[in-house]
Order: C-alpha cells, then structure tokens, then sequence
C-alpha cells in the first residue's frame, strides 16, 4: 500500500526563524503533492501544491522542495509568525484523486 | 472563492439517533469527498462522488449513506452510529476526479460529531 509520512511528529520554532517540515513518501509513481494547514476546530487548508515535473515551487513565504530520487517532501515557511502554528499534513495524489495524507506535524512558534 | 461550507458544526447524537451532514460547494467542482478525521490523525477518505455519482467508498459501514442531490450538494446521512464514529467529518471539493488529472481539493470546516 502507499504511505506517506513525516520524520518529526512535533517542530518548535522561533518567530521569525524559518521552519522546515519533512515529509517522506512511498509510492514512486505519485505525481501530484500537496501541503495542507489545519488549525485547532478547522478544516484543512490548502498552502502550495507542486507536481512531479518540478523540483521546487515558491509561494508567499512558503517553498516546497521535492525530491524524487529519495521520494521527499518538504515544506518551508520564511519568517515563521504565530499565526503559522497548526498541524501541517503533505497529501500525496494517487492519480484517482485520491489523498493519501501522512501523519501531520504540529508546529508550534514561539513569541 | 474557494469555500466549501458544511452545517451543523457541531453534533450530538445517541446511537438510535438519524441526523444529517451537509455540505455545499459553488465553486463548480464536480467531484466531492466525505473524509473523517479523528484527533490527533489525519483525515482518511470515506466517500468519493464524481459527476454526481458515487465512485469510491472506502468500505465503509452502512450505517453512513452518502447522498449527493445535485453537483453543489453533498449530504452524509447518520444511522445507528457508535461511540467510535464520534470524529470531525470533512467534506471537500475538486474541479474533477479521476484518471491522471490532478486536482486540488478544497475543505470545509468540518462538522465534529459526538455519539453518545
């Protein structure tokens, strides 16, 4: 079966200071990844996506970094603020539209 | 807009109960998803509709019975539920589903169920 997941359950970060989220995945013939922000009571929301052809993708404070030789993710937020602490989940696209989410990392930044 | 609403946010249910969740989406999609979350996991898929039709169900009990009345709606119907169903139920949407196409999905703030 597929699985994606994350190397650290927990991350603390500083304000300011840049935070990085990994995620590693399974299933080599995944194409289609997304990084979702779920808050306390919230759905999940959904912060950058990238596809297989790409190896990096930038958004508003936000990078993602794929890795495919090694079937990594990850997820980078510049200048971490307060309101960035949430649980973060990369998704992996099975190509049915299926989301196969690893176990989520929470963040959480500190004043 | 990207807003996938659903009501009620919060319900309490005894396990002789049947109640309802919905979920409405205007953004065009054609695909909508029933996930459940509990806490401290993330969400695993339950049911997949595409043009309206059911095309996936994670074999899930009987007990929920999706429904999807037109391509903006998406309802979960409560039968019978037991303790272990209590979790956050979210619906989500995408432009289409299926085949190689990839599609962001869209959630909604969930609804968080407590079976009694």
């Amino acid at each position: 079966g597929e699985s994606v997941g994350l190397h650290l359950p927990t991350l603390s970060v500083q304000e300011g200071d840049n935070s990085i989220i990994n995620c590693a995945y399974s299933n080599s013939a995944s194409d289609y990844f997304i990084w979702y922000k779920q808050e306390s009571g919230k759905g999940p929301q959904f912060i950058i996506d990238i596809r297989s052809n790409m190896d990096k993708r930038q958004g508003q404070r936000v990078t993602v970094l794929l890795n495919k030789t090694v079937k990594h993710l990850s997820l980078q937020i510049a200048a971490t603020q307060p309101g960035d602490s949430a649980v973060y989940f990369c998704a992996e696209n099975n190509g049915a539209n299926n989301l196969f989410f690893g176990t989520g990392t929470r963040l959480t930044v500190i004043p | 807009d990207t807003e996938v609403t659903q009501t009620p946010k919060h319900l309490v249910m005894g396990m002789t109960n049947k109640k309802s969740l919905k979920c409405e989406q205007h953004m065009g999609h054609r695909a909508m998803y029933w996930y459940k979350q509990k806490a401290k996991k993330p969400p695993e898929l339950m049911f997949v509709y595409s043009y309206e039709k059911l095309s996936i169900n994670e074999s899930v009990p009987s007990r929920f019975s999706p429904e999807c009345p037109n391509s903006s709606l998406l309802n979960l119907h409560l039968h019978a539920l037991q303790p272990e169903d209590s979790a956050l139920y979210l619906c989500a949407s995408s432009q289409e589903a299926g085949g190689r196409l990839e599609e962001t999905q869209y959630f909604g703030p969930g609804t968080r169920l407590l079976v009694l």
